[in-house]
């Protein structure tokens, strides 16, 4: 039973350029989430995706965007990158929103 | 929003102790889940603990949604239990969750 898997594992991008990042849910599981995780902190809580629909979105601007396919997988799209979004991002999935959590391994983001 | 606030922020732990880590939350929640990232930033759900107690080995963990905190205890401590613990907190209702992540707790395990 494959887990949550996220690619690429590692990038590094130069200020002004998108990135797309991209994951793929644990078998059975239908919701995916996003976080950004600086270093030496928290996840913080980018959005939630749900039967293809953004549900929850947390403090994050416009330049942050997402979706979800027919299959569940899921994309995160960051615009006009900053220094700043240096992180790891990582995406978990679950079965039905309030169920338990899974986490892929992320995938880090330099900016240069 | 909610805050969610965990206690202590570091600690160091000789091999074979136990220890308790605390999270508070500021307003009532729908889920609480303890994770465990380990150096490499995987992280691991240790517990899905809404309220009550649950144990899985070595590790317990017990949350008082009434009081708003819940208590993850580690005994017999290992080298391989070094990492950062958090706590996360879920609000909302049918498709609508949002997941808030505690401070952390940053534990180091020496032999």
């Amino acid at each position: 039973d494959a887990g949550v898997t996220q690619s690429p594992t590692h990038l590094i991008k130069t200020r002004g350029q998108q990135v797309t990042l991209r994951c793929s849910p644990k078998s059975g599981h239908d919701t995916v989430s996003w976080y950004q995780q600086a270093l030496g902190q928290g996840p913080q809580f980018i959005f939630q995706y749900y039967e293809e629909e953004e549900r929850q979105r947390g403090n994050f601007p416009d330049r942050f965007s997402g979706h979800q396919f027919p299959n569940y997988s899921s994309e995160l799209n960051v615009n006009a990158l900053l220094l700043g979004d240096s992180a790891l991002y990582l995406c978990a999935s679950s079965g039905i929103p309030g169920n338990t959590i899974y986490f892929g391994e992320g995938s880090w983001l330099t900016v240069v | 929003g909610i805050q969610v606030e965990q206690s202590p922020p570091d600690l160091i732990l000789q091999e074979g102790a136990n220890s308790t880590l605390r999270c508070n939350f500021s307003d009532s929640v729908n889920n609480l889940q303890w994770f465990h990232q380990n150096p490499w930033g995987q992280l691991i759900n240790l517990f899905y603990i809404p309220s009550g107690t649950k144990q899985n080995g070595r590790l317990s963990a017990t949350t008082v949604a009434t009081e708003r905190y819940s208590l993850l205890y580690i005994s017999s401590s290992q080298t391989t239990d070094s990492g950062v613990y958090f706590c996360a907190v879920e609000r909302g209702s049918g498709g609508y969750q949002k997941v808030t992540f505690g401070t952390g707790t940053k534990l180091q395990v020496i032999p």
